[in-house]
């Protein structure tokens, strides 16, 4: 089956500093999903990008499909941006594959 | 627009008991899942849903039990807890264009 690799798995940054998160994937892919998990254990979807780059605000992603990666950017980290980032990939049976995540915690 | 609403949030069960938790989602999805997530780890899919009437097993769904009678509801039933079914349950929806809807999430824990 398809695996999903992200990294770094942990990250600790300044408050003001910038990060770029990874998201490897072994094959083809429908779609993909960058996730954050607050420390409240709330799942918010940041992204839906199956190819191309999107920004929302100081995030923004890249995927590039046919070298099977994307790259979630933080800008100005704030506390609030603490927590996991998830990147899940749809593949053809209606089931997410999940990475493992990176867990990011900001400090002020 | 709600998105995808979880009921309850919290609760505590005696083992053996039975419970479903409830998720709604208003926003006309086709496909609907429940998923667990246990302590420091990934989400793991316990059923989903294509439609009204159509469900089908994911990766961990022995000691539950799902139905699908609307769009909207899709509810999770626990019959018999055990303690290993602790853990947090997440309802989602999804739709090919805007991809995946998570509800709040509702932390059980058995006793």
């Amino acid at each position: 089956g398809i695996q999903v690799e992200q990294s770094p798995p942990d990250l600790i940054l300044q408050e003001g500093a910038n990060s770029t998160l990874r998201c490897n994937f072994s094959d083809s892919v429908n779609n993909l999903q960058w996730f954050h998990q607050n420390p409240w254990g709330q799942l918010i979807n940041l992204f839906y990008i199956p190819s191309g780059t999107k920004q929302n605000g100081r995030l923004s992603a890249t995927t590039v499909a046919t070298e099977r990666y994307s790259l979630l950017y933080i800008s100005s980290s704030q506390t609030t941006d603490s927590g996991v980032y998830f990147c899940a990939v749809d593949a053809s049976n209606y089931q997410l594959i999940w990475g493992a995540g990176t867990k990011l915690i900001i400090k002020p | 627009n709600a998105g995808v609403t979880q009921t309850p949030k919290f609760r505590i069960l005696k083992i053996g008991q039975s419970m479903t938790l409830q998720c709604t989602q208003d926003m006309n999805h086709n496909y609907m899942y429940w998923y667990r997530q246990d302590p420091g780890m990934g989400l793991k899919l316990i059923y989903y849903s294509v439609g009204a009437g159509i469900t089908d097993k994911g990766e961990v769904p022995n000691g539950y039990n799902v139905s699908r009678s609307t769009t909207e509801d899709f509810p999770l039933r626990l019959e018999l807890a055990a303690p290993s079914q602790t853990s947090v349950y997440f309802c989602a929806s999804s739709s090919p264009d805007y991809g995946y809807t998570f509800g709040s999430g509702t932390r059980l824990t058995v006793v």
